[in-house]
């Protein structure tokens, strides 16, 4: 049972453009989003979160936006670099129990030189 | 500080074998995860403790798969007997106070 879903695997981008990476989720309980980021033969790292009481959150060129309505969510990263070619994992948590938290199951995202 | 520690990196074994991965958190840590990675499902909590107590067991898959942490710097989790489906990449991570989790670099499960 995905209650967080990202449906697309693979993203190829050039670069200098923007990635746009999507997510979706079920559990109208979740209050708490997070983005991973994973390179090959690393375990995921942090890079940026968002809570329900807002819509967007923005750090650098990373910049995530909630709609709390359609339960989606996107991550949107420019301008994209070689560097930013990585697995990206959406995650949510609940308001009560941030640890009990929910993955997706990625998005390869390539940026091209 | 070294970050989470897991061993070992890659294990392969045959089918029914008992397997044992390890996980040292970071240290003040008090929060620990155990995670599974696969293809179809993506990154699946499994366990986790809190100040060495387990809280959440519902995702571990079955009664083959047990977790343990005697003492704040040290988990383990074991499969016991082993199967082919149980192969994937198991992360272990850590956290203070249901912050942001850390994670460890993986222990990649190959069972024959």
């Amino acid at each position: 049972d995905q209650q967080v879903k990202q449906n697309s695997p693979s993203l190829s981008v050039q670069e200098g453009r923007i990635s746009i990476l999507n997510c979706d989720y079920t559990n109208s309980m979740f209050d708490y989003f997070l983005w991973y980021k994973k390179y090959p033969a690393e375990g995921p790292t942090f890079l940026i979160s968002i809570s329900s009481i807002k819509d967007k959150n923005e750090d650098g060129r990373f910049t995530v936006f909630l709609n709390k309505s359609a339960k989606h969510l996107s991550l949107h990263i420019v301008p994209s670099q070689p560097g930013d070619s990585a697995v990206y994992f959406c995650a949510a948590s609940y308001a009560y129990n941030n640890n009990d938290m929910r993955f997706g199951a990625g998005t390869r995202l390539t940026v091209k030189p | 500080d070294a970050g989470v520690i897991q061993s070992p990196r890659h294990e392969v074994t045959e089918m029914g074998q008992e397997v044992t991965l390890r996980c040292k958190p970071i240290s003040g840590h008090n929060s620990l995860f155990w995670y599974r990675q696969t293809m179809m499902r993506g990154l699946e909590l499994l366990i986790y403790f809190n100040n060495n107590v387990p809280i959440d067991d519902s995702g571990m898959p079955e009664d083959r798969f047990s977790a343990k942490m005697p003492n704040a710097s040290f988990s383990t989790l074991k499969i016991q007997p082993s199967e082919p489906r149980d192969s994937a990449v198991y992360f272990c991570a850590s956290s203070f106070a249901a912050d942001t989790q850390y994670f460890g670099p993986g222990t990649r499960l190959t069972v024959l």
